[in-house]
């Protein structure tokens, strides 16, 4: 009963390195999802995914790349990491009858 | 666009004292409301939604939200706050029959003093 697993749990970065972030459901959701979350900012919505395939972009994509090749996996890849993409990550699933996301635990990066 | 606004970013309260933390929205369509609750390095988890129907919403852990139409708000409230209900929540709106696309507030850190 793992739900939404992201991984990993905190990185440390320097600046211009790159590195994928790894989401994964076990629920059969359609629609995924990755938030950034910021002190006093809330959660704001990065990339989105409505199935495997598709892809679009939320409020604040750039710097960001995904890819949906499977129902289960949702990764999250910086390109080239920026001191201003420090923050929480979260990635999210629910599907059409749901009507509520499942969120996962979260990772903490630090670009240096 | 939808725009969410929680009008208090911190609400300190006592243990065993009602609570109401305030959401108001902005759309052009028809809405789904949502509250979550997010504990101290967590994930965010669903507290309540608003789909259609009944205007008051009833949630896990004794909250209750009500959905009003014409001044736009999605207020939570809860009767008697335990100390165990200290978290940031968030109160977010999704569009027009959309399940997949949320936006958030900022949150409200609600702090329930012994």
């Amino acid at each position: 009963n793992a739900g939404v697993t992201q991984t990993p749990k905190f990185q440390v970065l320097k600046t211009g390195q790159s590195m994928t972030l790894q989401c994964a459901q076990d629920m059969n959701h359609e629609y995924m999802s990755w938030y950034r979350q910021d002190p006093g900012m809330g959660l704001r919505l990065i990339h989105y995914s409505v199935g495997a395939g598709i892809t679009d972009q939320g409020e604040v994509p750039n710097g960001y790349n995904v890819s949906r090749s499977t129902t289960e996996d949702f990764p999250l890849r910086l390109l080239s990491a920026a001191p201003s993409q420090t923050s929480v990550y979260f990635c999210a699933s629910t599907d059409r009858e749901s009507y509520g996301y499942t969120f996962g635990s979260g990772t903490r990066l630090t670009v240096v | 666009a939808q725009s969410v606004t929680q009008l208090d970013s911190q609400v300190p309260v006592f243990e065993e004292a009602p609570v109401e933390l305030r959401c108001n929205y902005s759309s052009s369509v028809s809405v789904y409301l949502f509250w979550y609750v997010q504990y101290p390095n967590q994930g965010l988890q669903l507290l309540l939604k608003y789909l259609s129907g009944s205007t008051l919403v009833k949630g896990i852990n004794g909250f209750e939200a009500e959905f009003n139409k014409s001044q736009t708000s999605f207020h939570l409230r809860k009767p008697s706050v335990h100390i165990s209900d200290t978290a940031e929540y968030f109160c977010a709106v999704s569009e027009g029959g959309s399940n997949y696309k949320l936006t958030f507030g900022k949150g409200t850190l609600l702090t329930v003093n012994p």
